[in-house]
């Protein structure tokens, strides 16, 4: 079993678009998170939640917007998409202390035309 | 802020030679250190950790050490293989809600 995942692994599509990309974990965790991986490999943290509840922001334009519809789930919905978005996006989960490892999806491509 | 600075990429080996990939941090307090691993495709995989000053993570032949006084956490292999041809990153953890700032990434190169 995939202990996260995320769908889609690729998405393709024009700026000014709205989309989403899914991400579910099984491990029983209280806190996930989504990241962001530019180009020349940098990871960024975009959001955290932990129990549902926005824990960390940074600084992210208000057109990224996550739900969490439950502990299990982190979605990230993203409108009027830009060129500068095109990115790898990682979601990952943890128990949620700060000793604890993170656990990532295989990502999702997202290139924008 | 914290912020981690790993060694500039990337790094060629041929196969059986040592490896060392330097990371330095800067932190309020006492983080936890991390090294991650991306193979070509995937996510990151947890390589190894340590928690305190000191401590000593090792996994699949790696080896790093906590170092306070340097504020280092350099990682090391003894004779690495065609298969460790990855993205290694080194991370720091806020010992909060568990949120990792990662070094910028060393690409690894290792050629029969």
């Amino acid at each position: 079993d995939t202990a996260v995942s995320q769908t889609p692994k690729y998405l393709v599509t024009q700026m000014g678009n709205d989309k989403s990309i899914k991400c579910e974990q099984n491990l029983g965790h209280d806190t996930m998170y989504w990241y962001k991986q530019d180009s020349k490999k940098f990871l960024k943290i975009m959001f955290s939640y932990n129990n549902k509840e926005l824990i960390i922001n940074e600084t992210v334009p208000n057109r990224f917007s996550p739900k969490s519809p439950d502990k299990a789930h982190l979605n990230l919905h993203i409108n009027s998409l830009e060129l500068g978005d095109s990115a790898v996006y990682f979601c990952a989960s943890s128990p949620g202390q700060g000793d604890s490892p993170l656990h990532f999806g295989n990502g999702t491509r997202l290139t924008v035309t | 802020g914290d912020s981690v600075t790993q060694m500039e990429g990337p790094v060629t080996l041929s196969e059986e030679a040592f490896l060392t990939i330097n990371c330095t941090y800067t932190a309020t307090g006492y983080p936890s250190l991390f090294w991650y691993v991306q193979y070509p495709g995937e996510g990151l995989q947890l390589l190894l950790k340590a928690t305190k000053a000191d401590d000593k993570g090792s996994n699949k032949g790696f080896e790093a050490t906590y170092r306070k006084e340097t504020t280092s956490f350099h990682l090391e292999k003894g004779s690495v293989q065609v298969s460790d041809s990855a993205v290694y990153f080194c991370a720091l953890s806020d010992k909060g809600y568990g949120k990792l700032t990662f070094g910028q990434g060393t690409i690894l190169t290792v050629h029969p």
